[in-house]
This record gives C-alpha cells, structure tokens and sequence, in this order.
C-alpha cells in the first residue's frame, strides 16, 4: 500500500449503531488529519494528531472519538450518530515543520450515511 | 475566524476555453494551497504559494497570489475534460491560534465538456 489508506470506503449506520472508521499513512509523516466534507459546507477540520498526540480538537461532538495508536494509524469511533452527520470523512497526513505551507495527503475517505 | 470564499461556485465550460477561478479571504495569511479533488478520491496538492504577488505555472494552470497575501486567482488556459474536479483553496493561517492550521474554502466545480 503507498499513500493514504481509509477503510470502510462506505459505510451505512443506524442512529443507534457503533463503528469505527480507519487511515493508515504509508508515508512516514508525523501529522494525521480527520476532516468532514459535506455538500454545501467546506472541507472541516476536525481533529489533528502530531506524534500521536491530539493537538486539536474543532468543537467536534462527543459522539466523534479519535484514536491515534501510533504515527501511522488514526481511527475515528462513531456511535450514536445524526443524520446530519452522513458525509465524506477525510483523512489527511503530512510532515509538520517549517514556515513554509506544507503538503497534506489525503485518503480517498470513507462515505458515511447515517439512517 | 478567517473566512475564505471561492467563486465561482459551479463552472461549465466546453472544452478548449480558458477559466479564472477565484480565492479571497478575510485576513492575511502565510501562504495558500489550491487542490483539486476527482469523485470518489480525496484532494490532491497543486500548488503551494507563499510570498505575495508570486505567480506559479504548471503546464496549462496558472496561480497568482495577491500583493496583500489575502486573494488568489487559478486560470486554465484550453480547459480539457481531464480538468474536471472539485478546486479547492485552503490558507496556511499566518498567527495566533490559526497559525499552521488550513482553512478550506467551499471549492468551484468545474465541468469540461468535450
């Protein structure tokens, strides 16, 4: 595998269900993103992990809960979710540092819809 | 809480013709990324600029940066059906509790007819 990996690409729930969503970073970076993109707001940021540690949290619901194992996987657990949360979820790495922008790589994402 | 707007939003062109995206925010920022996202695939990096009035090429695409770091333009010359995709602009913030983070706009959709 090379890049961003995310598993399950779709992904169907009741409001009452409990999943998990998974990224996997083949690129050594030391920075991992979840982001939301939903069809009439932009990408959002959601959580940010750099070296494991979660160094942002965007007033995101409790009922989103992150996990970072390890540099190269990030998990996002879904329970008790709204309708309002079907959406594309993104995941991102990149390699912090410098003032200079740097590059996020993005997985294809995981389409979720929430019945 | 630095705003960010793109416009168009929804662009349908035939191909062969020439487009402008644009990209303005609210505040200055440190620099400034376009991306362009296919179905079904996340964004994938274009460009990155970073100084004020810096214009950069990439065969057929051409970015500018505004001489007050708070606007960008992308043009396509001869737009090809390959072009088709979400166009993102996302700013690098350029202090405080924004530095480092990316901001996105809400993206133009760009259709190339053949």
């Amino acid at each position: 595998e090379t890049g961003v990996t995310q598993t399950p690409r779709h992904l169907v729930m009741g409001m009452t269900n409990k999943k998990s969503l998974k990224c996997e970073q083949h690129l050594g970076h030391n920075a991992m993103y979840w982001y939301k993109q939903s069809a009439k707001k932009p990408l959002e940021l959601m959580f940010v992990y750099n070296f494991k540690e979660q160094t942002e949290n965007n007033s995101v619901p409790s009922r989103f809960s992150p996990e970072c194992p390890n540099s190269s996987h990030l998990f996002l657990h879904l329970h008790t979710l709204q309708p309002e949360d079907s959406a594309l979820y993104l995941c991102a790495s990149s390699q912090d540092g410098g003032l200079a922008g740097f590059e996020q790589f993005f997985g294809p994402g995981t389409r979720l819809t929430v019945l | 809480t630095q705003l960010l707007e793109q416009s168009p939003q929804f662009l349908s062109i035939q191909e062969g013709e020439n487009l402008t995206v644009y990209c303005n925010s609210s505040s200055v920022f440190s620099s400034l990324q376009w991306y362009r996202q296919e179905p079904g695939e996340g964004p994938v990096l274009l460009v990155t600029v970073v100084t004020g009035g810096e214009v950069k090429k990439l065969k057929r695409l051409t970015f500018q940066f505004g001489d007050a770091r708070k606007d960008s333009s992308l043009h396509i010359t001869a737009a090809q059906p390959g072009d088709t995709g979400l166009y993102l602009c996302a700013l690098r913030g350029a202090g405080g509790t924004s530095y480092g983070k990316l901001t996105f706009g809400q993206g133009t959709i760009l259709t190339v007819h053949p």
